[in-house]
C-alpha cells in the first residue's frame, strides 16, 4: 500500500508569515497533485507536478516534486486569512490516486 | 457547468437503515469516484468507475456498500445496513481520464448514523 504522510498536521500563523509543508512518502508517484479543501466543501485541485525537481508558482505559492518523485512540498509566502483550509496531497500510483491525510492551515489576521 | 451535484448535502439515519447517496458528474467526464472522507483515516478511495464500468472497488469497505452506475450522468452508492461507524462524508468526484487526470469533487454528504 502506498502511503503519503503529510506534515505539520496543523499549522496556525499569523498574517504575513511564510511557511511550508511537506508530503513524503517511501513509494515512487507517477505525478504528485495538490489540493486545498475549506469547510463545506470538497477539494479543489491546485497543481499537479510530474517531472522529478519540477517546481511550480501560483501566485505567492511554490510547490516543488522530489528529485526521486517520492516528496513534494507547498511553501506559501505571505500568509494571508484567505489561504486558510486543508491542504491534501495525492500521489499516483497503481492506476490510484493516494490522499494524504492533509495539512489544515490557519491563518490568523 | 453547474460542477458535480450530490445529494442529499446531510443524511441522519438509524442503525441499520439502507441510506443511498447520489451524484451526477460533470457532463462530459468519463470517469467517477466515490470517497469517504473521516477525522481518522482522511480521504480514502472506494471505488471508481471509467465510462460507466467499475475498475476498482478494492476500497469498499464491506459487502454492506454498493455502487452502480447506471449511465454517464448519474450514480450511487449504497449502505445496507448502515452502522455507526459508516458516519463520514462522502465525496463524488468526476474527471475527463483515469486517476490522474484534474478531479473535480462535489460538495459532499454528511452522513451520520445513530
Amino acid at each position: 500500500t502506498q502511503l503519503l504522510e503529510q506534515s505539520p498536521q496543523f499549522l496556525s500563523i499569523q498574517e504575513g508569515e511564510n511557511l511550508t509543508v511537506y508530503c513524503n512518502s517511501s513509494s515512487v508517484f507517477s505525478s504528485l497533485q495538490w489540493y486545498r479543501q475549506e469547510p463545506g466543501e470538497g477539494p479543489v485541485l491546485l497543481v499537479t507536478v510530474v517531472t522529478g525537481g519540477e517546481v511550480k508558482k501560483l501566485k505567492r505559492l511554490t510547490f516543488q516534486f522530489g528529485d526521486a518523485r517520492k516528496d513534494s512540498s507547498l511553501h506559501i509566502t505571505a500568509a494571508q486569512p484567505g489561504d486558510t483550509g486543508l491542504y491534501l496531497c495525492a500521489g499516483e500510483g497503481g492506476n490510484k490516486l493516494v490522499f494524504g491525510a492533509g495539512t489544515i492551515l490557519r491563518v490568523k489576521s | 457547468d453547474a460542477g458535480v451535484i450530490q445529494s442529499p448535502r446531510h443524511e441522519v439515519t438509524e442503525m441499520g437503515q439502507e441510506v443511498t447517496l447520489r451524484c451526477k458528474p460533470i457532463s462530459g467526464h468519463n470517469s467517477l469516484f466515490w470517497y469517504r472522507q473521516t477525522m481518522m483515516r482522511g480521504l480514502e478511495l472506494l471505488i471508481y468507475f471509467n465510462n460507466n464500468v467499475p475498475i476498482d472497488d478494492s476500497g469498499m469497505p464491506e459487502d454492506r456498500f454498493s455502487a452502480k452506475m447506471p449511465n454517464a450522468s448519474f450514480s450511487t452508492l449504497k449502505i445496507q445496513p448502515s452502522e455507526p461507524r459508516d458516519s463520514a462524508v462522502y465525496f463524488c468526484a468526476s474527471s475527463l481520464g483515469g486517476t490522474t487526470a484534474e478531479a473535480f469533487f462535489g460538495q459532499g454528504t454528511r452522513l451520520t448514523v445513530v
